[in-house]
């Protein structure tokens, strides 16, 4: 079946340590990308990524980083997570052209206190 | 440069009622368009896509779409609302991208679709 699977899918964490939350694909997509979703502001990419060891910066990526290693992985590493970080993780993948469909990942609701 | 607009954060409506969920867009080319349907504690799913072919788009769950060029427009309408179509229901817009770039899509921010009994 194909998928895309995040972890974990909740998170209650506190202030400044570090966390990481995986996604994995099994749809052998290039392209691969991380949002939250906040209330009244719908979905914002925070990165996204074409290829192995290819990412770049979407609308808001400050205090986030990530890592494309593998092509199946992507995951999103918080290095001191603030309680303005609070929010729904989904990540998506995609493949080629530009007529294809996203497919999300369960979400990952991360609180941070 | 891209962008979409859903003009409603929230439509209430009856069951057996029509549905109507009005997003527009824009974009520098022609534009691949999708909507996406978020039922609670889930992920996104596909419920259609528009890509240059047949402007009215036909979708999961009886759901249809009209690609309307010149009020660039792509709605999303159902005949009959179900207690079950409840849910957060995004648009989303996808350009032609920068030479060696890749189709990255954009969202609007959501109407959340309420259904009474």
């Amino acid at each position: 079946e194909a998928q895309v699977t995040q972890n974990p899918r909740y998170l209650i964490t506190v202030t400044g340590k570090k966390l990481t939350v995986t996604c994995s694909q099994n749809m052998n997509h290039e392209y691969m990308s991380w949002y939250r979703q906040d209330p009244g502001l719908g979905l914002r990419q925070i990165y996204y990524s074409m290829n192995v060891e290819v990412t770049d910066k979407g609308d808001v990526p400050e205090g986030y980083k990530v890592s494309r290693k593998e092509k199946r992985n992507f995951p999103l590493i918080l290095e001191s997570p603030s309680p303005n970080q609070t929010s729904l993780y989904f990540c998506a993948s995609r493949g080629p052209g530009r007529g294809t469909e996203a497919f999300f990942g369960q979400g990952t609701r991360l609180t941070v206190v | 440069a891209q962008s979409v607009t859903q003009l409603d954060s929230h439509v209430s409506v009856s069951e057996g009622t029509p549905v109507l969920l009005r997003c527009n867009y824009s974009s520098s080319y022609s534009p691949s368009l999708f909507w996406y349907v978020q039922h609670p504690n889930k992920g996104l799913q596909l419920l259609l896509k528009y890509t240059s072919a047949a402007t009215l788009v036909k979708g999961i769950n009886g759901f249809e779409a009209e690609f309307k060029k010149s009020e660039t427009s792509f709605h999303l309408t159902k005949p009959s609302a179900h207690m079950s179509d409840a849910a957060e229901y995004f648009c989303v817009v996808s350009d032609r991208p920068p030479p060696g770039g890749s189709y990255i899509p954009t969202f609007g921010r959501g109407t959340s679709l309420i259904v009474h009994p």
